[in-house]
């Protein structure tokens, strides 16, 4: 199996953009679709990103995921940061089974 | 809009074997291509996959907890339910039910916390 890795947490001013950087360990990072989950404290996860760069409805457009072949790893990108994006992100992907990233927690200050 | 709902006891005691029911509405659970999924969340921890049950009624567990799982479904209700065996203290956590469309969630429950204490 592999596993996703990403930093355990970023920071940045409202206003700007940040990017969460979740890396595969094993296989293609194409060979599945990465997804990306925002969960507030006390809450839920909800999707952001699914199949790598779609959008749920609701989702606004500041929120956008791509991923690149030659460092095998998947991206969040938050534009135009507002404090409630403060939250931490999982990104996911799967082959026979379900793999989570450790998460990231993102602090707007 | 469908909707998922975790049920079960709070307090398990230790060996013992943890019990959930998520009960699924505004959807059939034999509605076609979904996997219907037990995440759990460790205290101030990520997301741990359990494991799914497919609508045709094939199982996929974490390998790391397969010894252990049991996915099931009952359709006559529109549940499914979690059977994890032997618990210790660190099967303590938030326990999820999930809808999974593709290899993603697309609705969640809102999360039941799990206790393992004598």
């Amino acid at each position: 199996n592999f596993m996703l890795t990403q930093p355990h947490s970023v920071s940045e001013s409202p206003g700007k953009t940040v990017t969460i950087s979740c890396t595969r360990s094993s296989g293609s990072i194409a060979s599945n679709y990465v997804q990306w989950y925002q969960q507030r404290p006390g809450s839920s996860p909800t999707t952001v990103i699914y199949e790598d760069n779609q959008r749920p409805s609701g989702v606004p457009d500041r929120f956008s995921g791509s991923i690149d072949s030659s460092s095998n790893s998947a991206s969040l990108t938050i534009s135009g940061l507002k404090t409630e994006d403060e939250a931490d992100y999982y990104c996911q992907s799967y082959d026979s089974t379900w793999v989570f990233g450790g998460g990231t927690k993102l602090t707007v200050l | 809009q469908v909707q998922l709902q975790e049920s079960g006891p709070g307090l398990v005691k230790p060996s013992q074997t943890l019990s959930l029911t998520c009960t699924v509405s505004g959807g059939s659970i034999s509605s076609g291509g979904y996997y219907w999924s037990w995440i759990r969340q460790h205290p101030g921890k990520g997301l741990e996959w359990i494991g799914y049950i497919y609508y045709s009624g094939s199982t996929y567990y974490n390998p790391s907890l397969k010894s252990r799982v049991t996915i099931s479904v009952d359709t006559s209700k529109n549940q499914f339910s979690l059977k994890l065996s032997s618990v210790t203290a660190a099967d303590t956590a938030v326990y999820y039910c999930a809808r999974g469309a593709g290899g993603a969630v697309d609705y969640w429950g809102q999360g039941t916390l799990v206790t393992v204490s004598s």
